[in-house]
């Protein structure tokens, strides 16, 4: 059974479009992550929810945006996609207070042409 | 700024040997430690971590060790063996404040050679 599973696992489109990734967890976890990897590999958070709220945005430009139809459930929706928006993005959950326990998905390798 | 680093982009070791993978930190805030694995074409995974209250902890083959004046912790993996080749990303965390936010280094490419 996938804990946490993501799509989809690529995706290539033009600078401009309009993208969504999904995400669901079957852990019954409360809270969810979205995580961006560049292309200097550094892994950095991009927002957290708890239960559907938001809890952390890490100044993300606001053509990003998530979106938690239940608490299962963290969806990525890009805007106006750019060409630094390629990378690798990640979601993830965990338990409130078991931030140890962050289980991520598969990821999602973006390219933008 | 990098708050988390890890120095070293690879390290290759012979099977059976220890493979010793280091990392730093510069928030003084940091009072939680993580080591992830990850294997191409997959999510990372925890494998173990540390409080600021220890300076070891022990799981099988894996010691994570923490030098909290140094700011530095390093694992520890002995015997290697080759499906532990893999990038290992270091990550810490504030355990005050509540945001539930992890740092993450930039990985170490772990290579054990049969």
């Amino acid at each position: 059974d996938t804990a946490v599973s993501q799509t989809p696992k690529y995706l290539v489109t033009q600078m401009g479009n309009d993208k969504s990734i999904k995400c669901e967890q079957n852990l019954g976890h409360d809270t969810m992550y979205w995580y961006k990897q560049d292309s200097k590999k550094f892994l950095k958070i991009m927002f957290s929810y708890n239960n559907k709220e938001l809890i952390i945005n890490e100044t993300v430009p606001n053509r990003f945006s998530p979106k938690s139809p239940d608490k299962a459930h963290l969806n990525l929706h890009i805007n106006s996609l750019e060409l630094g928006d390629s990378a690798v993005y990640f979601c993830a959950s965990s338990r409130p207070g078991q931030f140890n326990e962050q289980f991520f998905g598969p990821g999602t390798r973006l390219t933008v042409l | 700024d990098q708050q988390v680093k890890q120095n070293s982009p690879s390290l290759s070791v012979q099977e059976g040997r220890i493979s010793i993978l280091n990392c730093d930190y510069t928030n003084s805030m940091f009072d939680y430690f993580l080591w992830y694995k990850k294997y191409p074409a997959e999510g990372p995974t925890f494998l173990i971590s540390i409080s600021s209250i220890k300076d070891k902890n022990e799981d099988g083959r894996f010691t994570v060790f923490l030098n909290k004046s140094a700011k530095h912790l390093s694992l520890h993996i002995v015997p290697s063996q080759p499906g532990d080749s893999a990038v290992y990303f270091c990550a810490a965390t504030s355990t005050q404040g509540g945001s539930e936010k992890l740092v993450f280094g930039k990985g170490m490419k772990l290579t054990v050679n049969p």
